[in-house]
């Protein structure tokens, strides 16, 4: 069964410094995908990023990046240069790829980031 | 509009009562899914949908029921609320292979 495990249940970073979110993973199937959501305090859900377990490369967009290590099972969201609006709750996920189609996302318990000027 | 509709948006209701949660969506995506959030749990899979014809239950479906009117319309009921109903629901839709998922803005239900 998929398991997602995010150990830290909040964090605190200065603005403009970077900080990353831990996630570890758990899967038999060797196809799947990883997303990072994030969650302010008006409470909408956020598509940061994606990456796929086949992929080559590290997936990044704009501040975001996203440390994959398959062996290590992790996928940890790397935010560059914090600003006080990043200040909200990360979500971790993973779905399963199979031939019927991708299995549900199953999420961790989030990451609440608390940005400090 | 936005894509993925939920409605209502907040709900105060007493336990015993039946309540049903509506999400229409505007995507096109042929996958459904309703989540729970609650505080230092993330999100939990209630039910989810792949077609109109399909119905699968969630990690946490006990006490939940559902109903695919249509593609677009998936509809999550609580037969006799209880108080340890009370979470912040969400609606999500996805395309059938890749593709994230679209999420509602959420329905925040009180069950006293």
């Amino acid at each position: 069964a998929q398991k997602i495990t995010q150990t830290q249940p909040g964090m605190f970073v200065q603005e403009k410094e970077a900080v990353t979110l831990d996630c570890t993973y758990d899967t038999s199937d060797p196809s799947y995908g990883l997303f990072w959501y994030k969650q302010p305090s008006s409470g909408e859900m956020i598509f940061l990023i994606y990456q796929g377990s086949y992929d080559q490369q590290n997936a990044t967009e704009g501040r975001y990046s996203l440390n994959f290590q398959k062996a290590r099972k992790s996928a940890n969201l790397v935010i560059s240069a914090s600003q006080l609006g990043d200040s909200a709750m990360y979500f971790c996920a993973m779905r399963e790829v199979r031939g019927s189609g991708n299995t549900p996302l199953v999420f961790g318990k989030g990451t609440r980031l608390s940005v400090i000027a | 509009d936005a894509d993925v509709t939920q409605t209502p948006r907040n709900r105060i209701t007493k336990t015993g009562k039946r309540i049903m949660l509506e999400c229409s969506q505007t995507k096109g995506h042929d996958r459904m899914y309703w989540y729970r959030q609650d505080p230092g749990l993330g999100l939990r899979l209630i039910y989810y949908s792949f077609d109109v014809k399909d119905i699968n239950k969630g990690e946490i479906s006990d006490g939940y029921s559902v109903s695919r009117q249509a593609q677009a319309k998936f509809s999550l009921s609580l037969e006799s609320a209880i108080p340890n109903q009370t979470a912040l629901y969400f609606c999500a839709t996805s395309k059938g292979q890749g593709g994230g998922y679209t999420f509602g803005s959420g329905t925040r239900l009180t069950v006293v």
